[in-house]
């Protein structure tokens, strides 16, 4: 599985967006990049995953750059219960694995 | 949606016994089921994976006598830490692919050996 780097940690005030970015630079054509997050002493949870084209659901949004290098999540109005660390993960589903990476510690601010 | 049940949610246990955690699928059929440790402030790293009928793969480093996986069904994994030691007290988290679903966690078992 091709690699992420993601900021160790970000803050992000309460009532507005939340942009996570992360570096998947040698992500493969058939790779899918997956967001989790992880809430302390919980199994983690699904947020969003796409392919090539930018993807919204209730949770968030993500927008993936046009080279695939790159992608960012949006929590589009952050409340406290956004603080958990998020995971961003390259899924080869012929491998199959998922791979962890250090994830970005985000902590909402009142 | 999928969901993974995952029991016990923490247990205590001695030194030198054994405890086994269980990975039901309620929904879905899980035909491969992961298995990661977490320690304090460091991510999750995979431990293994089970495939129903047949015998886990275990990652590099992974002690395959100490953590007996079982994958008898596809609707339930066990991982069964034998010999239990407190170096072996961590998060334990399975999880599975639910092909409508993507990866499915279960809510984790904080393991502590005294």
């Amino acid at each position: 599985d091709a690699k992420t780097t993601q900021p160790p940690s970000m803050d992000c005030a309460e009532g507005r967006a939340a942009n996570l970015p992360c570096n998947h630079s040698t992500i493969s054509g058939n790779e899918y990049v997956y967001w989790y997050r992880q809430i302390h002493s919980q199994g983690p949870q699904y947020i969003i995953h796409g392919l090539k084209n930018n993807e919204t659901n209730e949770m968030a949004s993500l927008i993936i750059t046009e080279d695939r290098k790159s992608s960012t999540l949006i929590l589009p109005h952050a409340t406290l219960r956004d603080t958990a660390v998020y995971y961003c993960i390259v899924v080869n589903f012929g491998n199959e694995k998922l791979t962890f990476g250090t994830g970005t510690r985000l902590t909402i601010i009142p | 949606g999928a969901v993974v049940s995952q029991h016990p949610s923490r247990v205590i246990c001695k030194s030198g016994t054994s405890v086994k955690i269980e990975c039901r699928s309620l929904d879905f059929q899980a035909t491969t089921m992961f298995w990661y440790r977490q320690f304090p402030k460091q991510s999750l790293m995979l431990m293994a994976t089970s495939n129903e009928g047949s015998k886990a793969t275990y990652e590099q480093g992974v002690e395959k006598d100490k953590f007996l996986i079982n994958h008898a069904s596809l609707t339930l994994s066990t991982l069964t830490v034998t010999s239990a030691h407190p170096e072996d007290s961590s998060f334990y988290i399975c999880s599975s692919l639910a092909r409508d679903y993507g990866y499915t966690f279960g809510s984790g078992t904080r393991l502590t050996v005294v």
